[in-house]
């Protein structure tokens, strides 16, 4: 089946330690987003990427990384620069980066990061 | 900012009954899309209206959309406990050229007792 993995579902990060969050997708899309949610929240957009090799900063990109290098994968990294990362995150991708497109986003099922 | 805000931010009813739940939004839009998440889940998309529409059915599921009052409604008909989720509403911004940028709202909880 088509869909998008994300992993690990659960993720620990000590003081100063960078974390990766893996997402994977074998729907063929170009586009593919990073949103973080917090508790009772939406969602907020971190980074995007419109086709491979590209992506653009969010609206909370700080203390974010990102990279494109495989159309099926956009990898985000937590840096030790973000002071509040406990979060939920979610990854998402969809066949269209256009709005005129008209095309919905498909998500993962997140990864919670938490601070030890 | 443009975010589509949910109402009401809980509801709680019984199986069977219908729920409906609103989004208000602020600026133009190309469409609106409704999402269902389960806890600890992905969102999982329900259905789109575009701008130039009014009303969309799909399933027990039935939107309609008022460009002139910026809002859209989701009804849900006979709801059953599995409907129990939170819905949020994303907008697109009226731009065919614009990136694929959706702005949530903060979600309607939706507790469907058996």
């Amino acid at each position: 089946d088509g869909g998008i993995t994300q992993s690990p579902k659960y993720l620990f990060r000590k003081e100063g330690q960078n974390v990766t969050l893996s997402c994977e997708q074998n729907l063929n899309h170009d586009a593919m987003y990073w949103y973080r949610q917090d508790p009772g929240q939406g969602l907020r957009l971190i980074y995007y990427s419109q086709i491979v090799n590209d992506f653009q900063k969010g609206d909370i990109a700080e203390g974010y990384s990102v990279s494109r290098e495989k159309k099926e994968s956009f990898p985000l990294t937590v840096t030790s620069a973000q002071k509040n990362p406990t979060a939920f995150y979610l990854c998402a991708s969809s066949i269209s980066h256009l709005a005129g497109d008209n095309q919905p986003q498909h998500f993962g099922d997140g990864t919670r990061l938490s601070i030890l | 900012s443009q975010q589509g805000e949910e109402d009401p931010q809980a509801l709680s009813i019984q199986e069977g009954e219908n729920a409906t739940m609103n989004c208000s939004y602020k600026t133009s839009i190309n469409n609106l899309q409704w999402y269902r998440q389960n806890s600890g889940r992905g969102l999982v998309h329900l259905i789109l209206i575009r701008s130039n529409e009014r009303e969309k059915h799909s399933g027990r599921l039935r939107v309609t959309l008022d460009t002139s009052k910026k809002s859209s409604s989701l009804l849900i008909t006979a709801s059953r406990a599995a409907d129990t989720a939170s819905y949020f509403c994303a907008t697109a911004l009226d731009n065919s050229y614009n990136f694929n940028k959706f702005y949530f709202g903060s979600g309607t909880k939706l507790n469907v007792k058996p």
